[in-house]
């Protein structure tokens, strides 16, 4: 089936500008999550969805980051006055429900390709 | 707070090497889950392996086997007769139950495998 997706693969700004990236999940996935990934580094956490709310989002830089999932499946992640330190591939992952995998449930996330944005 | 640590930030074998990959970390939670994945070159992440704190069995697939200590707390990585397909950079991550499935990574080693 298919897996998740993100639009632009690519996206040049100026600093300064607005920019909007696209998550779309695996279908019937709930959990929903954020990372962002410098170069020569692992992806750090932003913000992850359960269902349509966010349910943490402690990693969030500053309040110039926002993001959003109205219907509970495609996210939108939002920065506003971008900066040059926000140059970074970000990342989308999904997850099953959150049901414990001492019940047997799968907590496995499943990343999508990423946005490589680069702010000049 | 939780924390994972890859030590080794470059490795190069050559084909048909045995090499493996270390992974330590630090959580207070009792519950928690460890995980390993694959990014290739071309960028994306790939779900390799998900243990679970109360399952200390350690696992074998195909050519990739892990070895998980908690006396240690450690998570390693074995891959035997290494190809050159398997070059790319492994991360280690760790979620714990209590704090809502984040991942935290460690930072990576990136995998060299010469023909």
């Amino acid at each position: 089936g298919a897996g998740v997706s993100q639009t632009p693969s690519n996206k040049v700004t100026e600093k300064g500008k607005y920019v909007e990236l696209r998550c779309d999940p695996i279908s019937g996935h709930t959990a929903l999550y954020w990372y962002r990934q410098s170069l020569g580094q692992g992806p750090e956490f932003l913000i992850y969805f359960q269902g349509t709310g966010a349910a943490d989002d402690s990693g969030l830089p500053n309040d110039r980051f926002f993001a959003v999932r109205p219907e509970g499946s495609v996210s939108t992640l939002k920065i506003q006055r971008t900066e040059r330190g926000d140059s970074a591939v970000y990342l989308c992952a999904s997850s099953p429900a959150l049901t414990s995998p001492a019940s047997g449930g799968k907590n496995e996330q499943y990343f999508g390709p990423g946005t490589r944005l680069t702010v000049t | 707070a939780q924390k994972v640590t890859q030590a080794q930030t470059e490795i190069s074998v050559v084909e048909k090497e045995d090499v493996t990959l270390d992974c330590v970390y630090e959580t207070r939670d009792t519950t928690y889950y460890l995980f390993w994945y694959k990014q290739p070159p071309s960028g994306e992440l790939v779900f390799l392996i998900r243990r679970n704190s109360f399952d200390e069995q350690n696992e074998i697939s195909g050519r990739y086997s892990w070895n998980f200590q908690k006396s240690t707390s450690s998570f390693n990585f074995t891959i035997t007769a290494s190809q050159v397909v398997d070059s790319a950079v492994y991360f280690c991550a760790l979620s714990e139950q209590n704090a809502g499935n984040m991942l935290t990574f460690g930072g990576g080693t990136r995998l060299m495998v010469k023909p």
